[in-house]
């Protein structure tokens, strides 16, 4: 069975702290997705990574992709109170059409 | 991006009725889409993989029967709960992927469901 394993699982911090979440798994994946999910409404793509290794950021967020393609991390700096939400991770594995998702990690950032 | 459109964003319904959500592609063109349900502060549950002109594949566990799922076009996939109880009452959503776009996934707003 192919899992991704996504911690924690809840987080609490207060604003300006930094915080990594982490998804981990025995098998390679072709891409992986980072996804925030707010209440009430569908989840919305942040990134994508597909080569092992890589690293993106988008302002005070930093993706990467573990060198061998089973593990990523999401490293989030200074955090803001707005950052609050569910954080998800996706991965596809070869030609398969169907994404795996971690549990995810629920974040809230208390100002 | 590809926008999604999911409607209604809510419904409440009576046991025993149907309840019918549409998942909209509006900018692109979608042969497959996929159904999730969600519980609270949870990860997404595929539930069924919505292919156009063709049967849905459930997943295990999913009575294909209580949810029916008709792509009838590029661009609308539709999710019918048949007889709902209370213990259907969940967060809906819907996601597809584009052709040119590789793996990434765009999803509806989600539809909550209570049923009363």
């Amino acid at each position: 069975t192919q899992l991704l394993e996504q911690s924690p699982q809840f987080l609490s911090i207060q604003e300006g702290e930094n915080l990594t979440v982490y998804c981990n798994s025995s098998s390679v994946f072709s891409s992986l997705q980072w996804y925030r999910q707010e209440p009430g409404e569908g989840p919305v793509l942040l990134v994508t990574v597909v080569t092992g290794g890589e690293v993106k950021k988008l302002k005070r967020l930093t993706f990467q992709f573990g060198d061998a393609r089973k593990d990523s991390s999401l490293h989030i700096t200074a955090a803001q109170p707005g950052d609050t939400g569910l954080y998800l991770c996706a991965g596809t594995t070869g030609n398969n059409r169907k994404l795996i998702w971690g549990l995810g990690t629920s974040l809230a950032v208390n100002p | 991006g590809a926008v999604v459109s999911q409607h209604p964003s809510r419904v409440i319904c009576k046991s025993g009725t149907s309840v019918k959500i549409e998942c909209r592609s509006l900018d692109f063109q979608a042969t497959t889409m996929f159904w999730y349900r969600q519980f609270p502060k949870q990860s997404l549950m595929l539930m069924a993989t919505s292919n156009e002109g063709s049967k849905a594949t459930y997943e295990q566990g999913v009575e294909k029967d209580k949810f029916l799922i008709n792509h009838a076009s590029l661009t609308l996939s539709t999710l019918t709960v048949t007889s709902a109880h209370p213990e259907d009452s969940s967060f809906y959503i819907c996601s597809a992927r584009v052709l040119q776009r590789g793996a990434e996934a765009f999803f509806g707003q989600g539809t909550r469901l209570t049923v009363v």
